[in-house]
This record gives C-alpha cells, structure tokens and sequence, in this order.
C-alpha cells in the first residue's frame, strides 16, 4: 500500500532562519512523483515544488528546495530564510504515474515562524 | 486564471438528510479528486475521476458517491449524512497529459452535519 508520513504535527523556526520538514513515503511503483503544499490559514492549498522520482537532481524553486533520497524514500522540504508568511500547514504527496494520477497526502506539519 | 470551484462554502445539515457537494472546474482536466481534510489525518481521497462518468474508489469511500456527467463537473453525494462527516472538502483536478500533476484545488466546502 502506499503511503505518506510526516512525522512532526508541528515546527517552529526563527525568521531568516532555514527549516526542514521531513517526509517519507512508501510505494511499489517505480516511477511516481512527489510534492509538497503550502496551506495557510485562509485554507487554500498552493503547490510548491514538485520531484520526479527519475530526476537526477534535486528540485527547487526560489526559497524552497526538495531534499530527495530515493534509497530512503524520504522527500524533505527545506525553506531557506524562513519568513512570517511561511507559517502555514505543509503537506507532503505522492502520485504514482499509474493509476490515473491518484495523489495521497501526508498528515501535515504545521509551521510556525518566530519574529 | 485558471479555476477550480466549489459550490458552497459552509453548509449545515441534518444527519439523515441527502448532501450535494458541488465542484467545476475551467482547465479542461481529464482528471477530478475528492478528498477530506481533518486535523491529524491529513487530505484523505474519497474519489476520483479520470474520465466522464468514469470514477475510482479512493481510500475512504464509504458513505460517499459522485457523478461526472460531464468532464468540468465531478460531484459527491452523501445519500444519508452523519455526524461522522462532518468535515472540510476539497475538490482537485489535474491534467492527465501534461506538466507535473500538480492538483489544482478549490476552495473547500466546510460541512457540519448535526
């Protein structure tokens, strides 16, 4: 079965610092993608970065960046220079690319940015 | 801009009573998800749709079922709802032939059953 675990309900980080949010997931499939979002508290959800699991490289997009381990099976999110507005739930996703691009999510770690 | 909509926002309904959850979306996806949101437990996939009148079981169907007559249209229904469902919805389409997947989510529909 597949599956994805966040294992920290919640995080707090000091503005301007950098924060990872862990992610493992667990799959038979040997190609699938993974993601993270972004939910603040007015409840939308916002993509943020997304890695292939045949990427050789490791994704980022402006402060956020996709640590990838496929050994490990761990996709962890790290934000560089932690701003007030990051504080939000983030959630971790895989979809498998069989199976009409089926997405499960991760529990979620909620992040809390200290001024 | 680019659109995924849910038809209401909050609602409020008897346990028993017959729920319409209502979501369209403008991209031309192939593909249209619900899910269920609780504290603790993350996004938890009811349904989904990768094709007019086509749909999957997600992990938790049960009490639920859903409609796409037409391909912007993927509803879900709650033929009997109950306490236990009350809970915050989303509604999510993706392209099945281009870019990443990323999901394209709606706003979500809180709903309290009581």
């Amino acid at each position: 079965a597949q599956k994805i675990t966040q294992t920290q309900p919640g995080m707090f980080v000091q503005e301007k610092e950098a924060v990872t949010l862990d992610c493992t997931y667990d799959t038979s499939d040997p190609s699938y993608g993974l993601f993270w979002y972004k939910q603040p508290s007015s409840g939308e959800m916002i993509f943020l970065i997304y890695q292939g699991s045949y990427d050789q490289q490791n994704a980022t997009e402006g402060r956020y960046s996709l640590n990838f381990q496929k050994a490990r099976k761990s996709a962890n999110l790290v934000i560089s220079a932690s701003q007030l507005g990051d504080s939000a739930m983030y959630f971790c996703a895989m979809r498998p690319n069989t199976g009409g691009f089926k997405t499960i999510f991760g529990a979620g770690t909620r992040l809390f940015v200290k001024a | 801009d680019v659109k995924v909509t849910q038809s209401s926002r909050y609602l409020v309904k008897r346990t028993g009573e017959k729920v319409f959850l209502e979501c369209v979306q403008d991209m031309d996806h192939e593909n249209m998800f619900w899910y269920r949101q609780d504290p603790g437990l993350g996004l938890r996939l009811i349904y989904f749709s990768y094709d007019v009148k086509m749909k999957e079981k997600g992990d938790i169907p049960e009490g639920y079922s859903v409609s796409r007559e037409k391909k912007e249209r993927f509803s879900l229904i709650l033929e009997s709802a109950s306490t236990n469902q009350t809970s915050m919805y989303l509604c999510a389409s993706n392209s099945g032939q281009e870019g990443t997947g990323e999901l394209f989510f709606g706003e979500g529909s809180r709903l309290t059953v009581l």
